[in-house]
């Protein structure tokens, strides 16, 4: 089974400043996605990036990027220029490849929360 | 569109009822998931459906709780008997496939209180 360790319950930034929020996995399957979500205070779950096991170059999606090391197995999540609205709960997920562009269930991590200070 | 509909947004029940959480899916997506949220245990995936069908529901705790699909724009998450150990946010999700690359959508969830 899939496992995924989020070993930071809390983080603080300041504003503009970058940070990194941890997360490492375990699958004994050669072919899987990691996934980051955001959960803001108001409950909804929001993608943010997605990487796939046999990308070579690391995601990108505007301030965020993901710093994927295959061989320590690890996922962090990057974000750039922190903003007050990034202040969130953020989930790292992996889940096993299942054909075309599909995966199959996600197993989430504990989440990390993240608080940016003005 | 009107994203991923859920009913309703909060719930306080007694133990011993029977609770029903509502979700309606994005228009055309053909997989929904139903999420359970705690403290305790995380973010949890209990049943998902393709096409209306059942998938896996393998995170279903226990006998107490049912879900169906009657049609492509209606899902029921049912717990009868409700017990305290349920109160949770309830999470539905649809997607164009099981989970595609490009995103998983989340409804804004249902908290449900069990006293």
């Amino acid at each position: 089974a899939q496992k995924i360790t989020q070993t930071q319950p809390g983080m603080f930034v300041q504003e503009k400043e970058a940070v990194t929020l941890d997360c490492t996995y375990d699958t004994s399957d050669p072919s899987y996605g990691l996934f980051w979500y955001k959960q803001p205070s108001s409950g909804e779950m929001i993608f943010l990036i997605y990487q796939g096991s046999y990308d070579q170059q690391n995601a990108t999606e505007g301030r965020y990027s993901l710093n994927f090391q295959k061989a320590r197995k690890s996922a962090n999540l990057v974000i750039s220029a922190s903003q007050l609205g990034d202040s969130a709960m953020y989930f790292c997920a992996i889940a096993l490849y299942a054909g075309g562009t599909s995966y199959g269930k996600l197993t989430f991590g504990q989440g990390t929360i993240l608080t940016v200070h003005p | 569109d009107a994203g991923v509909i859920q009913s309703p947004r909060h719930e306080v029940t007694e133990m011993g009822q029977e609770v029903t959480l509502r979700c309606k899916p994005i228009s055309g997506h053909d997989y929904l998931f139903w999420y359970r949220q705690t403290m305790m245990r995380g973010l949890e995936l209990l049943i998902y459906f393709n096409n209306n069908v059942p998938i896996d529901d393998s995170g279903m705790p226990e006998d107490r709780f049912s879900a169906k699909m009657p049609n492509a724009s209606f899902s029921t998450l049912k717990i009868q008997p409700s017990e305290p150990r349920d109160s949770a946010v309830y999470f539905c999700a649809s997607s164009f496939q099981e989970i595609s690359t490009d995103t998983q959508y989340f409804g804004p969830g249902t908290r449900l209180t069990v006293l």
